[in-house]
């Protein structure tokens, strides 16, 4: 059972153009939620992540937004660039847990020059 | 400052053989867990320690699955008698404790292939 879902194993994108890659989670008890960029032969590295009281977090080139209600959250990436092409995970962790991270599969991102 | 590293960063055993893995997380860090990732998936939580106490190992998925941290730094996970499922990369990652954050910070990993 899953309870992180990325739904697209792959998106490709232009150089320049927005890159959105979405998250679906089925937890309620999730509170904390994170996006990992893992490049091949690496370990995951953090990216950005957004606490659930909140709605949006940004970063430099790196936004995420988070729908609570309808158990969604989104990472958009502009203006895309080909270093950014790698594989993202999205991950999330439950209030009064271990802090143990609960992974997405990923979403294989290609950004083409 | 140095991140978390893991070795070996490859490992071929013979099904049946025990394998052990080692864990130098960040120094500072006191909490440390392991993740199993198999091919095309994400990362799975085995284990997480904090400190030299293992608090959750819920995700170990047989008893052939041990992990210790006996002095709170360095963590070894053995698999005994290994089976071609194991196969499979296997990720630490460590935090500062009670951050608020739930960051971690991950190693390159261990892909451990069962022959």
């Amino acid at each position: 059972d899953q309870q992180v879902k990325q739904n697209s194993p792959s998106l490709s994108v232009q150089e320049g153009r927005i890159s959105i890659l979405n998250c679906d989670y089925t937890n309620s008890m999730f509170d904390y939620f994170l996006w990992y960029k893992k490049y091949p032969a690496e370990g995951p590295t953090f990216l950005i992540s957004i606490s659930s009281i909140k709605d949006k977090n940004e970063d430099g080139r790196f936004t995420v937004f988070l729908n609570k209600s309808a158990k969604h959250l989104s990472l958009h990436i502009v203006p895309s660039q080909p270093g950014d092409s790698a594989v993202y995970f999205c991950a999330a962790s439950a209030k009064g847990g271990s802090e143990k991270l609960v992974f997405g599969k990923g979403t294989k991102l290609t950004v083409n020059p | 400052g140095a991140g978390v590293s893991q070795s070996p960063r490859y490992k071929v055993a013979k099904r049946g053989q025990d394998v052990a893995l080692r864990c130098d997380p960040i120094s500072g860090h006191v909490s440390l867990f392991w993740y199993q990732q198999a091919l095309g998936q994400g990362p799975e939580f085995l284990t997480y320690f904090q400190n030299e106490a293992q608090l959750d190992k819920s995700g170990l998925p047989s008893d052939r699955f041990f992990a210790e941290r006996p002095e709170g730094s360095v963590s070894t996970l053995k698999i005994q008698r290994t089976q071609q499922e194991d196969s499979a990369v296997y990720l630490c990652a460590s935090s500062l404790a009670f951050s608020g954050t739930y960051e971690q910070y991950f190693g390159p990993g261990t892909r451990l292939t069962v022959t």
